[in-house]
């Protein structure tokens, strides 16, 4: 098991605020760092999959940054939305299961109007 | 694109009771997994198939056993159902190339409730 973990658990803004999240995770035998976006009742979506150091991603308004020497990736959304509201997770693939994910439990993302 | 299907989408089972959750994917995927989703956890791995033919325990295996059925097919059958296992079951898909930049790619999920 891989420690994963995502800080803040929680965060309220208004909508056309910027925000950002933090993911960090086990810095060696680094495999990729993914980013899903989940809605409660709804199956997880993908943003992204990094693989390398210093990687920056970018999808519409959200964008992810990587460190895999220090272990910890950021993921923006800029001028938050209300749509924007859901559970950000990030996860580690382990090669000692398959390269299945081992799940940080989320910043849950609430944007008001 | 179907992409991973799973069912049901819902189920109530009183404790003691047995039942499989199916899931099927149609990207030709080596690798399926299945995951619980629990208030205030991150989604914890129960088995996993890392190629046809096998399967392997994850974190939470106990109560569950799995089928590799064929390529497409990874079902979870729970035998003698629990309270405890009241959760959200995902399953999900991948390539199984372990330097892949694909995602993972998850069912809609199963809620069961064990009362």
């Amino acid at each position: 098991i891989l420690n994963v973990e995502q800080s803040p658990q929680s965060l309220h803004v208004q909508e056309g605020d910027s925000t950002n999240f933090t993911c960090s995770f086990p810095s060696s035998n680094f495999y990729a760092l993914h980013w899903y976006r989940w809605e409660t009742a709804k199956s997880p979506e993908a943003l992204f999959v990094m693989t390398l150091n210093g990687d920056e991603k970018k999808k519409g308004r959200i964008s992810a940054t990587l460190n895999t020497k220090e272990g910890y990736s950021y993921l923006y959304i800029k001028g938050s939305q209300p749509e924007d509201s859901a559970t950000y997770l990030c996860a580690f693939p382990g090669a000692n299961s398959g390269y299945a994910l081992n799940f940080g439990k989320g910043t849950s993302l609430l944007v008001t109007p | 694109n179907a992409g991973v299907t799973q069912t049901p989408k819902f189920q109530v089972l009183k404790t003691g009771q047995s039942m499989t959750l199916q899931c099927a994917q149609d990207m030709n995927h080596n690798s399926m997994y299945w995951y619980r989703q629990d208030p205030g956890m991150g989604l914890r791995l129960i088995y996993y198939s890392a190629s046809e033919g096998t399967t392997d325990k994850g974190e939470v295996p106990n109560g569950y056993n799995v089928s590799r059925l064929n390529k497409r097919e990874f079902s979870l059958r729970l035998e003698s159902a629990a309270p405890s296992q009241t959760s959200v079951y995902f399953c999900a898909s991948w390539t199984g190339v372990y330097y892949s930049n694909q995602p993972q790619h998850f069912g809609d999920g199963t809620r069961l409730s064990i009362l």
